[in-house]
C-alpha cells in the first residue's frame, strides 16, 4: 500500500515563530488532507488539498502532486497551535469510490509561551 | 449543521467482552468510515460504509465488524476483546468526495 512519511516527528517553537511541516507520499493520490488533532483527540480538518496552494489565516498548505509531497506552513505560531498534525492521503481503491485515508505518523508540535 | 457525533465518549471493558460503538454522521453524508488510533500503530483504517454497504475493509481480524443503517448512522462492534484493542476509535463522515469530518472519538480501555 501507499506509504506516507511526515517530518519532523517533533517540533518545539517559541510563540511567534514560523514552521514548515512536510508530508511525502509514495504513489499518486486522488486527494490529500491535513488535520490537527486537539488535546481531546478530535481530528480537525485544516485543508483538503490534492494539488496547488491554499491559505486559511496563519496557515497555508502546498501540494506538489507530481513530486509527491505536501507542505503545511504555520506562521506566527500560538500556544493554541500545539498538538499533532497529520497528513492523510486517499487514492481510489479496488472498490471504486470507497473512501479510505492513509495517515502519516504525525508531527507533534509544541509552542512555548 | 451538527458535526459527527460518537457515543459513548469513554468505555471500560474486560477481556473477552464485546463492545458496540455508535456514530451519527453529518446530515446528508452517506459515507461513514472508522479508524483505530493507538500509540504504536497510529491511525489505521477499519472499514467504510456507503448506503448501508461495506465498500472497503482494512487489515483487521473478523472480530471487528460494523454496519450502517438507512439513516446513515453507523455502529461498529468488537467481539472477544483483547488488551490490544485498547484505542481511540474515530468515525468520519463525508460526501462522495472532498473533506472527511471526524467525530471526537470513543476511548476504549480493555482491562
Amino acid at each position: 500500500g501507499i506509504q506516507v512519511e511526515q517530518s519532523p516527528p517533533d517540533l518545539i517553537l517559541q510563540e511567534g515563530a514560523n514552521s514548515t511541516l512536510r508530508c511525502n507520499f509514495s504513489d499518486s493520490v486522488n486527494n490529500l488532507q491535513w488535520f490537527h488533532q486537539n488535546p481531546w483527540g478530535q481530528l480537525i480538518n485544516l485543508f483538503y488539498i490534492p494539488s496547488g496552494t491554499k491559505q486559511n489565516g496563519r496557515l497555508s498548505a502546498t501540494t506538489v502532486a507530481t513530486e509527491r509531497y505536501s507542505l503545511l506552513y504555520i506562521s506566527s505560531s500560538q500556544t493554541t497551535d500545539s498538538g499533532v498534525y497529520f497528513c492523510a492521503v486517499e487514492r481510489s481503491s479496488s472498490s471504486g469510490s470507497a473512501r479510505q485515508l492513509t495517515f502519516g505518523s504525525g508531527t507533534q508540535l509544541t509552542v512555548l509561551p | 449543521k451538527a458535526g459527527v457525533t460518537q457515543t459513548p465518549r469513554y468505555l471500560i471493558k474486560t477481556r473477552g467482552q464485546q463492545v458496540t460503538l455508535s456514530c451519527s454522521p453529518i446530515s446528508g453524508h452517506r459515507s461513514v468510515s472508522w479508524y483505530q488510533q493507538t500509540p504504536g500503530q497510529g491511525l489505521q483504517f477499519l472499514f467504510e460504509y456507503f448506503s448501508e454497504t461495506q465498500r472497503n475493509k482494512g487489515n483487521f481480524p473478523g472480530r471487528f465488524s460494523g454496519r450502517q443503517f438507512s439513516n446513515s448512522r453507523s455502529e461498529m462492534n468488537v467481539s472477544t476483546l483483547e488488551l490490544g484493542d485498547s484505542a481511540l476509535y474515530l468515525c468520519a463522515s463525508s460526501p462522495r468526495e472532498g473533506k472527511l469530518f471526524f467525530g471526537s472519538g470513543t476511548q476504549l480501555s480493555v482491562l
